[in-house]
């Protein structure tokens, strides 16, 4: 079993419709998590992370974590051609604030205008 | 804040030549910085931790003869991959984090060509 988990895709949603991303982990001692978006050719940018158990908003995207059943996921509200990337979910090996982060394989998401 | 510069965006190198990485914290000190390989269309693979003043710890399988670590101050790394091969050819990304920091911060990535 991966250490993190992720549907490679490709998902396609329509413009305007809610993108959902999931990710499954497979260290149940794992502590904080983290969604990065990566544009094909660049580097990965940091969308938000969440540690504790629920929602976690942040403008158009909700991150939500269920640590019982070991996956995390990403919604993307109002989705935009502009949100068409790979979605990498990350999963802390390490002590909060000193991660060590293990990738799951990405999930690459197209925004059909 | 917390940029991460990362240099030369692209090198073209001939077979068996080296070609070294920059990888620059410009508005922190980064503890620990780490690189990355990526292939196309797959994920990142770590290749090697370094913390300023020590040694690299590198990834199973990758070598560290070849790829060779340096990260001499909190705000500096370099990766030198020696005696490049075609088989080299990858995007290469650095990244930073510091003590208290969530996540880590990419390098705009290093895009290596070996002809």
């Amino acid at each position: 079993q991966k250490e993190v988990e992720q549907n490679s895709g490709p998902l396609s949603v329509p413009e305007g419709a809610i993108a959902s991303l999931n990710c499954t982990y497979s260290d149940r001692g794992s502590q904080s998590f983290f969604w990065y978006r990566q544009y094909s050719g660049k580097s990965p940018e940091l969308i938000m992370f969440i540690y504790s158990n629920g929602d976690k908003e942040d403008g158009r995207f909700t991150a939500q974590l269920n640590k019982a059943s070991q996956y995390v996921s990403l919604l993307i509200r109002d989705s935009q051609p502009s949100d068409s990337a790979t979605y990498l979910c990350a999963v802390n090996r390490g002590n909060f604030g000193n991660e060590k982060l293990t990738f799951g394989t990405g999930t690459r998401l197209t925004i059909i205008p | 804040g917390a940029v991460v510069s990362q240099h030369p965006s692209w090198v073209i190198c001939k077979s068996g030549t080296s070609v070294k990485i920059e990888c620059r914290s410009l508005d922190f000190q980064a503890t620990t910085m780490f690189w990355y390989r990526q292939f196309p269309k797959q994920s990142l693979m770590l290749m090697a931790t370094s913390n300023e003043g020590s040694k690299a710890t590198y990834e199973q399988g990758v070598e560290k003869d070849k790829f060779l670590i340096n990260h001499a101050s909190l705000t500096l790394s370099t990766l030198t991959v020696t005696s490049a091969h075609p088989e080299d050819s990858s995007f290469y990304i650095c990244s930073a984090t510091s003590m208290g920091f969530y996540g880590y911060t990419f390098g705009s990535g290093t895009r290596l060509t070996v002809v």
